[in-house]
């Protein structure tokens, strides 16, 4: 069975810091994508990353690929309060079907 | 563009009935559909795999029997919990692809089911 580890659970920070969050497996994944999701809404897709060490950048967030594409992380920086969701990796393994990771709770605090 | 509806957003039932849930692709033709079930602060669970016109592919664990999945054209998948029970009180999500536009899947809002 496939896990996708995802650290830190839960995060609390203030508004201006930077943080990362890990996503961890001992599979590979063919690609790997970043969901946003807040409460009582489905998650919305941030980025699809293919490449092993491929890293993409989307405005305060940084996305990286690990080069074994076993792990990825996300970085945010200088976080705000409209960065508090649930951030969710989910891996491909060849077929089209996603398997999420255990997932990450962030709050930023003003 | 590519974008997914899920409906009801929210039911409540009474235990014993059967429950409905239907998730459209409204601008596209979606190859595949996928369900998911989400706990209270927990991530997404993967039910099933439905591809237009053939029969849903489950997931260890998941009951066949108790989440019928129908994937009647390529724009409509339906989930029904049958014979719903309060531990099937959950969040379920699903989301559609169409492979010529890559891996990408398209999420629904969610349907929240409360069973009393």
């Amino acid at each position: 069975t496939q896990l996708l580890e995802q650290s830190p659970q839960f995060l609390s920070i203030q508004e201006g810091e930077n943080l990362t969050v890990y996503c961890n497996s001992s599979s590979v994944f063919s690609s790997l994508q970043w969901y946003r999701q807040e409460p009582g809404e489905g998650p919305v897709l941030l980025v699809t990353v293919v490449t092993g060490g491929e890293v993409k950048k989307l405005k305060r967030l940084t996305f990286q690929f690990g080069d074994a594409r076993k792990d990825s992380s996300l970085h945010i920086t200088a976080a705000q309060p409209g960065d508090t969701g649930l951030y969710l990796c989910a891996g491909a393994s060849g077929t089209y079907k996603y398997i999420f990771g255990t997932g990450t709770r962030l709050k930023v605090l003003a | 563009g590519a974008v997914v509806s899920q409906h009801p957003s929210w039911v409540i039932c009474k235990s014993g009935t059967s429950v409905k849930i239907e998730c459209r692709s409204l601008d596209f033709q979606a190859t595949t559909m996928f369900w998911y079930r989400q706990f209270p602060k927990q991530s997404l669970m993967l039910m099933a795999t439905s591809n237009e016109g053939s029969k849903a592919t489950y997931e260890q664990g998941v009951e066949k029997d108790k989440f019928l999945i129908n994937h009647a054209s390529l724009t409509l998948s339906t989930l029904t919990v049958t014979s719903a029970h309060p531990e099937d009180s959950s969040f379920y999500i699903c989301s559609a692809s169409l492979r010529v536009l890559g891996d990408t899947q398209y999420f629904g809002p969610g349907t929240r089911l409360t069973v009393l």
